[in-house]
């Protein structure tokens, strides 16, 4: 079974341009998280998505990132603008969510490394 | 908000070794979680406590969900090589809409 697929892997970028990343889950998990993970700190959840549905949206910060998942599989990330601050692995997790528990094994991709110059 | 203050932040130990971390927090959790990271890849998850004062192993590996629901430990025993990486205890409280709060990690390095 093919694990959680992130892609571009690396993006260095200059400050104010636009960036997005895209996740395409395990077969069959329903549920999708993108984390922010700054460097020496643990991941940090952006955004759930049950199927096609943002969940919690509540640490995704709105002016400037945003995210979707129209068909309920794939999904993306995108920043626009990008600052320096912005610089992070940007983690996409998936898993088979039931009766509400968050704690279904989550499956991690390996992660954006996002550099902002 | 929720914060899990995880410590050591980093050890050094020849391999052989046990190691033992633990995980505490101002707040309650239901659930306690165990994640290894490796460079350059997402958390795996090790284990997972469910009960206050449960103990549950995965083979080397040892973790424990405190009595007080606001601390876990989890211990390796007789480390080797591959056990190097970073470590992060996670904790949800089960609500509908919780999510998953991360410590800020152990990284182990193990001695040549």
């Amino acid at each position: 079974e093919a694990g959680v697929v992130q892609s571009p892997r690396y993006k260095i970028i200059e400050k104010k341009q636009p960036v997005a990343f895209w996740c395409n889950p395990i077969s069959g998990h329903n549920t999708l998280y993108w984390y922010l993970q700054n460097l020496g700190q643990g991941p940090e959840l952006l955004i759930r998505y049950e199927n096609e549905e943002a969940v919690d949206d509540s640490q995704l910060p709105k002016d400037r990132f945003s995210a979707e998942r129209l068909k309920g599989v794939d999904s993306t990330l995108k920043i626009q603008p990008a600052e320096l601050g912005d610089s992070a692995v940007y983690l996409c997790a998936s898993s088979r969510r039931r009766g509400g528990r968050s704690t279904d094994t989550q499956y991690f991709g390996p992660g954006t490394r996002l550099t902002v110059l | 908000g929720q914060q899990l203050n995880q410590s050591p932040q980093s050890m050094f130990i020849q391999e052989g070794e046990d190691v033992s971390m633990n995980c505490t927090s101002s707040s309650i959790f239901n659930t306690w979680l165990w994640y290894k990271q490796d460079p350059g890849e997402g958390p795996v998850l090790l284990i997972a406590l469910y009960k206050a004062g449960e103990l549950t192993s995965n083979g080397r590996l040892t973790a424990q969900f405190g009595i007080t629901r606001k601390d876990s430990f989890l211990n390796i025993s007789a480390s080797i090589p591959s056990d190097v990486g970073i470590y992060f205890c996670a904790g949800a409280t089960m609500n509908r809409d919780d999510k998953i709060i991360f410590g800020k990690g152990t990284r182990l390095h193990i001695l040549p």
